[in-house]
């Protein structure tokens, strides 16, 4: 199985500040990443698809980057309503697998 | 407007039964695979079944393998998920979610919770 490795575990930033997250996988997996943001007490929403590709609806301050086996999502100026978990997700190969991922909150 | 609303959810022992339903609204049911994903109590995302449009095709994790079964009704719109020999590892929030291609998950249900507990 694809092992995706998140990092950092926990980001604590001010609003206005930019930040990326990290996300590493145990083998190449070409674009076949995907990136979702769950807040609290809610469902997983899609943010990007195939590492880089837009979603419609989603605020122009989130984008992603990345090939292979190293991926990242930056967020350009931090909002208050931005604060959550942030998962990636694979689907190079079967099992599809979720990264552990990032907790991005308040300083 | 997709929706999706899963069902079902409860408490219950080990070696038990259990089955979900997802009723979907919003889009052409019979044009989209459909997967099930569970986060466990930790936060950790778990994708355990995968149904093709017409359900010629599922998919499943070896840890659930052989446990659960991924079916569909294209005529009323809805998912399933037949759970079985349960675990306590089991123990999750369980999502239904549209599964584009089998690739990316664009819209997910709000979720239905599985305890098993003795």
């Amino acid at each position: 199985d694809i092992v995706l490795t998140q990092s950092p575990a926990t980001l604590s930033v001010t609003p206005g500040d930019s930040v990326s997250l990290s996300c590493r996988a145990s083998q190449s997996i070409s674009n076949n990443l995907h990136w979702y943001q769950q807040k609290s007490h809610e469902s997983p929403r899609l943010l990007i698809k195939y590492a880089s590709q837009s979603i419609s609806g989603i605020p122009s301050r989130f984008s992603g980057s990345g090939s292979g086996t190293d991926f990242t999502l930056s967020i350009n100026s931090v909002e208050t309503e931005d604060f959550g978990m942030y998962f990636c997700q694979q689907s190079n190969s079967w099992p599809r697998t979720f990264g552990g991922g990032t907790k991005l909150e308040i300083k | 407007e997709v929706q999706l609303v899963e069902s079902g959810g409860g408490l219950v022992k080990p070696g038990g039964s259990l089955k979900l339903s997802c009723a979907a609204s919003g889009f052409a049911f019979s044009s989209y695979d459909m997967s099930w994903v569970r986060q466990t109590p930790e936060k950790r995302l778990e994708w355990v079944a995968y149904i093709s449009s017409g359900g010629g095709s599922t998919y499943y994790p070896d840890t659930v393998k052989g446990r659960f079964t991924i079916s569909r009704d294209n005529a009323k719109n809805t998912l399933y998920l037949q759970m079985s020999s349960l675990k306590s590892e089991d123990t999750a929030m369980y999502y239904c979610a549209r599964h584009r291609t089998g690739n990316y998950f664009d819209y997910w249900g709000q979720g239905t919770t599985l305890t098993v507990s003795s």
